[in-house]
């Protein structure tokens, strides 16, 4: 149980366009779902944190125009990168909280290896 | 401001032999939650144990253990008859509550046959 599927697992886009990045709770329902950047040999950095049907509270140093945060519903929240550019090429983690059970447990999708050329 | 703090960058340990990982952490909480992660080269984040701050048992997960020091604000994992899919990347964790999870830098572990 507590799987979070993340879509797609790798794209490459061009410079100035856009790209979303969907994360899934496929067997429970996330009332919280994180976003994570995380670079090459680093720990994971907590970009924005949505709950179902608000608006997203994002990280200090996290320009929320160019990360749209979505979380229409409770097993689907979308993260779009507006006008890429080269420094945006990261690895995009997700996880999800049903907010029940043990400390509120967060499950973390596969990734998402965005490069932007 | 919570943090917390992993000292090691890299550890290495011969398969079957016994490793510890260190994690500190600052707080000024006195209910919250730790984790370990393990992160391996498919970078899928893998939960291998918490522990929960009001509890002075030390939690234990088969070949993993931690040492749980409230008053120190220390949080090692132990990880015994190490296995060559041990090697990974560590992450220790603190949340307090619903709150974000705050992660470490990381231990890159080895495990040499």
């Amino acid at each position: 149980g507590a799987v979070v599927s993340q879509h797609p697992s790798r794209v490459i886009c061009k410079s100035g366009t856009s790209v979303k990045i969907e994360c899934r709770s496929l067997d429970f329902q996330a009332t919280t779902m994180f976003w994570y950047r995380q670079f090459p040999k680093q720990s994971l950095m907590l970009m924005a944190t949505s709950n179902e049907g608000s608006k997203a509270t994002y990280e200090q140093g996290v320009e929320k125009d160019k990360f749209l945060i979505n979380h229409a519903s409770l097993t689907l929240s979308t993260l779009t990168v507006t006008s890429a550019h080269p420094e945006d090429s990261s690895f995009y983690i997700c996880s999800a909280s049903s907010g029940q059970g043990i400390a509120y447990e967060q499950y973390f999708g596969p990734g998402t290896r965005l490069t932007v050329t | 401001a919570q943090t917390v703090t992993q000292s090691q960058p890299e550890m290495s340990v011969q398969e079957a032999e016994t490793v510890t990982l260190s994690c500190t952490y600052d707080t000024s909480e006195s209910d919250y939650y730790l984790f370990w992660y393990k992160q391996p080269p498919s970078r899928q984040m893998i939960l291998v144990i918490r522990q929960e701050a009001y509890k002075q048992q030390n939690a234990t997960e088969n070949r993993f253990s931690v040492n749980f020091q409230k008053a120190a604000k220390s949080f090692s994992l132990k990880i015994s008859d190490s296995q060559l899919g041990d090697a990974a990347m560590y992450f220790c964790a603190y949340t307090k509550n619903t709150d974000k999870l705050i992660f470490g830098t990381g231990t890159r572990l080895q495990v040499f046959p």
